[in-house]
């Protein structure tokens, strides 16, 4: 029983590079989310899902881009890694966007040099 | 503008001792709170959750205490173990549909044994 799945767990850009963060969760969840948390901060909201082709943006969505080809999988797109996006992000699910708790993955930390 | 807050960023406690950890919040139209517990190189994981219409959820040595009129929550754990050092991030939301989840900035809990 998986869960939440991220990958990768560990990555480093240099400024101007772009990468893709994955998500995948095995629990039929129709919310998907992204968050990214900085030191001594909460998690903030980039961009969620109420359903497969549904997107929608969170509090911090500039610099993203994802998509929901699939109930399953949930990427999260970086263009033109910037500084300011080093960060860990988790990604989570939920059965329902009311109230149920979040399921989450284990996070990537991100490094952009 | 931290609608949540948690204004202690760590605590210690005795093993066997109370652990008591406070959040504030400030937007009137939160009605649904909970507290996530969080390892380190792991995702946050759902601990307990309490209504607005309760001022009080128990689950194991877990409970939540709500005073709507002061706008403040605290959980309390009891006895206090080992295991439990962590941090402890406060969230909040409201009800209807798909309602955005706003986090606190976490508490760090160190149980001494």
């Amino acid at each position: 029983n998986a869960g939440v799945t991220q990958t990768p767990k560990f990555r480093i850009l240099k400024i101007g590079q772009s990468m893709t963060l994955q998500c995948t969760q095995d629990m039929n969840h129709n919310y998907m989310y992204w968050y990214r948390q900085d030191p001594g901060m909460g998690l903030k909201l980039i961009y969620y899902s109420v359903g497969a082709g549904i997107t929608d943006k969170g509090e911090v969505p500039n610099g993203y881009n994802v998509s929901r080809s699939t109930t399953e999988d949930f990427p999260l797109r970086l263009e033109l890694a910037a500084p300011s996006q080093t960060s860990v992000y988790f990604c989570a699910s939920s059965y329902m966007g009311d109230n149920s708790p979040l399921h989450f993955g284990n996070g990537t930390r991100l490094t952009v040099t | 503008d931290q609608q949540v807050k948690q204004n202690s960023p760590s605590l210690s406690v005795q093993e066997g001792r109370i652990s008591i950890l406070n959040c504030d919040y400030t937007n009137s139209m939160f009605d649904y709170f909970l507290w996530y517990k969080k390892y380190p190189a792991e995702g946050p994981t759902f601990l307990i959750s309490i209504s607005s219409i309760k001022d009080k959820n128990e689950d194991g040595r877990f409970t939540v205490f709500l005073n709507k009129s002061a706008k403040h929550l605290s959980l309390h754990i009891v006895p206090s173990q080992p295991g439990d050092s962590a941090v402890y991030f406060c969230a909040a939301s409201g009800t209807g549909g798909y309602q955005k989840v706003t986090f606190g900035t976490g508490t760090k809990l160190q149980v001494i044994p």
